[in-house]
């Protein structure tokens, strides 16, 4: 069975800049969501996608967007980077479009300059 | 709005002593889920939570979930070195589009002193 695997790992871009963060799911999984974890904080839910919708979304504006694609593996996209985007970016794949066992992938360190 | 607030938001042990923590929602809960994130790793989830007044154990861990199904406990026994790391609850809940989103709690930073 293989893991939830994202890329890259590190990334650091300059204010104003767009990104693209990647996720494959867990074999078995058809959907996706995505977090941002601030320093000391809890992963804060940005939105799930599943067969290839998006199914949910939190408080972010309309500059996160995402993508899935018929293999279930996914993208955001952040447009126009702020400082205060600066994070750990989470993925996590569970079954069925239901907020059920997340399983979480290892992250990618975003860092806004 | 609504949330999940976590206590306490630090708890440093010796070795061998017990830990707890608490989870309560401003709303009713349809499952509450409990993860654990290490130093520098991500969240692992530990177990899911569906019944009002469920009760269910791993090893020495005891997860419980309230009788209104809007609080949530993780009882450790016995604490180990390996018990370190960080424990959030998480709930789903209604979003103002009308679908759901997972809420975590800010988490319970466990330390333990051998």
């Amino acid at each position: 069975e293989t893991g939830v695997t994202q890329s890259p790992t590190h990334l650091i871009k300059t204010r104003g800049q767009q990104v693209t963060l990647r996720c494959s799911s867990q074999s078995g999984h058809n959907t996706v969501s995505w977090y941002q974890q601030a320093l000391g904080q809890g992963p804060q839910f940005i939105f799930q996608y599943y067969r290839e919708e998006e199914n949910g979304r939190g408080n972010f504006p309309p500059r996160f967007s995402g993508l899935q694609f018929p293999n279930y593996s996914s993208e955001l996209n952040v447009n126009a980077l702020e400082l205060d985007d600066s994070a750990l970016y989470l993925c996590a794949s569970s079954f069925g479009g239901q907020l059920y066992e997340q399983y979480f992938g290892p992250g990618t360190r975003l860092t806004v300059t | 709005g609504q949330q999940v607030m976590q206590i306490p938001q630090y708890q440093h042990v010796q070795e061998g002593e017990d830990f707890t923590t608490y989870c309560n929602s401003s709303t009713t809960l349809s499952n509450i889920q409990w993860y654990k994130q290490r130093p520098g790793g991500h969240p692992v989830f530990l177990i899911q939570l569906v019944k009002s007044g469920e009760v269910k154990k791993q090893k020495r861990l005891t997860f419980q979930f309230g009788e209104a199904k809007k609080n949530s406990s993780l009882h450790i026994t016995a604490t180990q070195t390996t018990d370190v790391g960080t424990y959030f609850c998480a709930g789903p809940i209604l979003s103002q589009g009308g679908s759901e989103k997972l809420v975590f709690g800010k988490g319970t930073k466990l330390t333990v002193n051998p």
